[in-house]
């Protein structure tokens, strides 16, 4: 156990799903992110929030939806999702400054069907 | 945008051999950290490195923050079946914030 949980682990859906992943961090962490993470490709900055306010949106298409109602917890909502959206997603909290690192969850394994 | 390109990509060794993996960018870092995932979880924090020439040793792993500070080495001796897993750097520019960028990975198994 990290501190950072993330549910579910697993989630298999279809493209015409709503479905919701879930992150929550009790370490007093000030900045919360959702990476996705591909085979064979690198970490993919999603969003990021800072003291609850999103201060990046790295071109995600809009299918990705991300609620942060406080320092604690983020959201990514998913609708209308594509087979090629299938990826570990992982969420990473941090204390707002890089040299303490960031504590990833241990991500939710989505597939789209 | 600044990229950190990590070599190899794939490494399997012996139980026992020593290894040396690469973590390269054409841009000056800050600080760098290294992370280790093992499969089915995330990424953990290994170390952050500072200051250029800088070399941190944890255990059997040795960090190395280059000079110029565009790259990184990580350098395992005597690997244990126990250092499978996924091995990730990530950099943080100047005046980014808390925003790290990280390289593709080395994916290393080793082998009893």
């Amino acid at each position: 156990e990290t501190g950072v949980t993330q549910t579910p682990r697993h989630l298999v859906m279809g493209m015409t799903n709503k479905k919701s992943l879930k992150c929550e961090q009790h370490l007093g962490h000030n900045a919360m992110y959702w990476y996705k993470q591909s085979a064979k490709k690198p970490l993919e900055l999603m969003f990021v929030y800072n003291f609850k306010e999103q201060t990046e949106n790295n071109s995600v298409p809009s299918r990705f939806s991300p609620e942060c109602p406080n320092s604690s917890h983020l959201f990514l909502h998913l609708h209308t999702l594509q087979p090629e959206d299938s990826a570990l997603y992982l969420c990473a909290s941090s204390p707002g400054d890089w040299e303490y690192g960031y504590t990833f969850g241990s991500g939710t394994r989505l597939t789209v069907v | 945008t600044q990229l950190l390109e990590q070599s190899p990509q794939f490494l399997s060794i012996q139980e026992g051999e020593n290894l040396t993996v690469y973590c390269n960018s054409s841009s000056v870092f800050s600080s760098l950290q290294w992370y280790r995932q093992e499969p089915g979880e995330g990424p953990v924090l290994l170390v952050t490195v500072v200051t250029g020439g800088e070399v941190k040793k944890l255990k059997r792993l040795t960090f190395q923050f280059g000079d110029a500070r565009k790259d990184s080495s990580l350098h395992i001796t005597a690997a244990q079946t126990g250092d499978t897993g996924l091995y990730l750097c990530a950099g943080a520019g100047y005046n980014a914030g808390n925003m790290l960028t990280f390289g593709g990975g080395t994916r290393l198994m080793v082998k009893p």
